[in-house]
């Protein structure tokens, strides 16, 4: 039973540009979530797709966006990276419905030079 | 924003000792979940628990549903090396939020042999 996947493990990029990181969910899964984790720090929640839609939504800019398909698998993408946007990437999947624990990934290490 | 307080920031034991740590909140949550985070890897679900009193175990942990819905405890019994690594609490708060988990900023444990 394949829990939830994630790619790449590590990616370095510069200030301006934007990235895309990829999630495959728990097998049975329909729900993805996404979450920034900086050092030291616990998971900061970013936003959630199911049924190929965003329906929740943390404190982050729209410079982070996602996707959802219909596989169910998941992409965030964010644009225009600043320093700041340095962090471990967590992506989490669960069935969907009130209170349901979420199971992570080992995440995406972002590094902005 | 809601934050959950976790206490101790980090603890250092012998092997064999008890382990009690625990999280508070100024507000309500409906869902208490516990994870444990080991270096380069994505936070693993331990325990959850879903109502008041609720008491759950899993092998030698054990954590608890506070009566006041703001807090949780969890405890680890006779301690082990392979029991190091970063236990955060995380919650759902009622009034819908069914993606966003709200973390803590976690207790490091260090069991020293």
């Amino acid at each position: 039973d394949a829990g939830v996947t994630q790619s790449p493990t590590h990616l370095i990029k510069t200030r301006g540009q934007q990235v895309t990181l990829r999630c495959s969910p728990k097998s049975g899964h329909d729900t993805v979530s996404w979450y920034q984790q900086a050092l030291g720090q616990g998971p900061q929640f970013i936003f959630q797709y199911y049924e190929e839609e965003e329906r929740q939504r943390g404190n982050f800019p729209d410079r982070f966006s996602g996707h959802q398909f219909p596989n169910y698998s998941s992409e965030l993408n964010v644009n225009a990276l600043l320093l700041g946007d340095s962090a471990l990437y967590l992506c989490a999947s669960s069935n969907r419905g009130s209170n349901q624990p979420q199971h992570f990934g080992d995440g995406t290490r972002l590094s902005i030079l | 924003g809601q934050q959950l307080n976790q206490s101790p920031q980090s603890m250092f034991i012998q092997e064999g000792e008890d382990v009690s740590m625990n999280c508070t909140s100024s507000s309500i949550f409906n869902t208490w979940l516990w994870y444990k985070q080991e270096p380069g890897e994505g936070p693993v679900l331990l325990i959850a628990l879903y109502k008041a009193g609720e008491l759950t175990s899993n092998g030698r942990l054990t954590a608890q549903f506070g009566i006041t819905r703001k807090d949780s405890f969890l405890n680890i019994s006779a301690s082990i090396p392979s029991d190091v690594g970063i236990y955060f609490c995380a919650g759902y708060p009622p009034g819908g939020s069914q993606g966003n988990l709200i973390f803590g900023k976690g207790t490091k444990l260090s069991v020293k042999p």
